[in-house]
């Protein structure tokens, strides 16, 4: 069936480092991705979305790349804070509206 | 302000003891969902619906109903619970092809 994964679980990195979060996909046919963060206790939060049209979007120290050749997606946080210690959720968006999620992946900042 | 508001956001029930969960949006969004999430599992749909009066079972609907009898409320009921369905629940809503936005959670406990 059709699914979203993350390669990594957790990842752990020093506070002014950069992060990156990988997703792969398998439903060629979706045309719309989501990153979203969640903290603990609290609903998931969007943070960037994509669409298919588009290789790159970049937001306010995050950038979303998607690599259609290989159902390939990745979320680049710059200059990593403390208050970005969250768990990290890829969403594919099918047609009718259905997300599919993510397994997620814990970040870790360490100061 | 936009937003999903959930209730209770607390809940510790007994098994067999029938609940309702109750989701209301101010966005005017047509697509409606809930989920659960669970450690390890991730977030898993349980229902959605793309109108009023149009509702659709997702991944794990089993143990849960819902309805749209108004485009703002989506209320997920428990009709006798067991403690499988111990859980942390989200509604969310949308536009059709446009991000999710999810509620602040509501944590069951079903002893």
């Amino acid at each position: 069936g059709e699914s979203v994964g993350l390669h990594l679980p957790t990842l752990s990195v020093q506070e002014g480092d950069n992060s990156i979060i990988n997703c792969a996909y398998s439903n060629s046919a979706s045309d719309y991705f989501i990153w979203y963060k969640q903290e603990s206790g609290k609903g998931p939060q969007f943070i960037i979305d994509i669409r298919s049209n588009m290789d790159k979007r970049q937001g306010q120290r995050v950038t979303v790349l998607l690599n259609k050749t290989v159902k390939h997606l990745s979320l680049q946080i710059a200059a990593t804070q403390p208050g970005d210690s969250a768990v990290y959720f890829c969403a594919e968006n099918m047609q009718g509206g259905k997300l599919i999620f993510g397994q997620g992946t814990e970040l870790s900042v360490k100061p | 302000e936009a937003q999903v508001t959930q209730n209770p956001r607390y809940l510790i029930t007994v098994t067999g003891k029938k609940l309702t969960v109750t989701c209301s949006q101010n966005m005017n969004h047509e697509y409606m969902s809930w989920y659960r999430q669970d450690p390890g599992l991730g977030l898993r749909q349980i229902y959605y619906s793309m109108n009023v009066e149009v509702t659709d079972k997702g991944d794990v609907p089993e143990g849960y109903k819902v309805s749209r009898k108004e485009k703002r409320n989506f209320p997920l009921i428990l009709e006798s619970p067991s403690p499988n369905q111990t859980s942390l629940y989200f509604c969310a809503s949308n536009s059709i092809g446009d991000r999710e936005i999810f509620g602040p959670g509501t944590r069951l406990t079903v002893t």
